[in-house]
């Protein structure tokens, strides 16, 4: 596997189930991040690890809980969501700490989510 | 908070024409990135501009960062099919952050 990996592709889930989203990081990098896409909105960043410690949570609803056990490894795991949380989910990984190339982001495929 | 206007929003050309799309802010960014986004897919990072006044290419596509670097510009020569695609502009600030405009929808036909 090369990149950034993202399982699954698509999902749906009823507003009382829990699910987790997986993302993996073959790129060696140090900081990940979770996105929220949806139509006709830019791109809204979620949550920021940087070295596994979470640095950044967006005033994310609690219904979203990140995990990050290792460099390499980050979770979106899910509870109790609304139909207007239905949208692409990315992940995404930088290495911090290497100046301006430090903002290039590298993307996972996404998550297709959808909450009935 | 950093806000990026791309434009325009849509556009469709037939092949071999040239299109230029733009990202405009008045915020000054450290950097400034363009990524190429498919259906069903996530963007794809195709340049990285710094230095204000800074011209990239990449085979047909042309990047520039505008001198003030609060702004961008991309020009596409001869398009194919190949390059549809919604094209997201995000622009570099503090620790390693990006902000992203909603993007440019670039549909080429045949």
């Amino acid at each position: 596997e090369t990149g950034v990996t993202q399982t699954p592709r698509h999902l749906v889930m009823g507003m009382t189930n829990k699910k987790s989203l997986k993302c993996e990081q073959h790129l060696g990098h140090n900081a990940m991040y979770w996105y929220k896409q949806s139509a006709k909105k830019p791109l809204e960043l979620m949550f920021v690890y940087s070295l596994e410690e979470r640095v950044e949570n967006n005033s994310v609803p609690s219904r979203f809980s990140p995990e990050c056990p290792n460099s390499s490894h980050l979770f979106l795991h899910l509870h109790t969501l609304q139909p207007e949380d239905s949208a692409l989910y990315l992940c995404a990984s930088s290495q911090e700490g290497a100046g301006v190339l430090g903002n290039e982001q590298f993307f996972g495929p996404g998550t297709r989510l959808t909450v009935l | 908070t950093q806000l990026l206007e791309q434009s325009p929003q849509f556009l469709s050309i037939q092949e071999g024409e040239n299109l230029t799309v733009y990202c405009n802010s008045s915020s000054v960014f450290s950097s400034l990135q363009w990524y190429r986004q498919e259906p069903g897919e996530g963007p794809v990072l195709l340049v990285t501009v710094v230095t204000g006044g800074e011209v990239k290419k990449l085979k047909r596509l042309t990047f520039q960062f505008g001198d003030a670097r609060k702004d961008s510009s991309l020009h596409i020569t001869a398009a194919q099919p190949g390059d549809t695609g919604l094209y997201l502009c995000a622009g570099g600030w503090g620790n390693n952050r990006l902000a992203f405009g909603k993007g440019n929808q670039v549909v080429v036909i045949p």
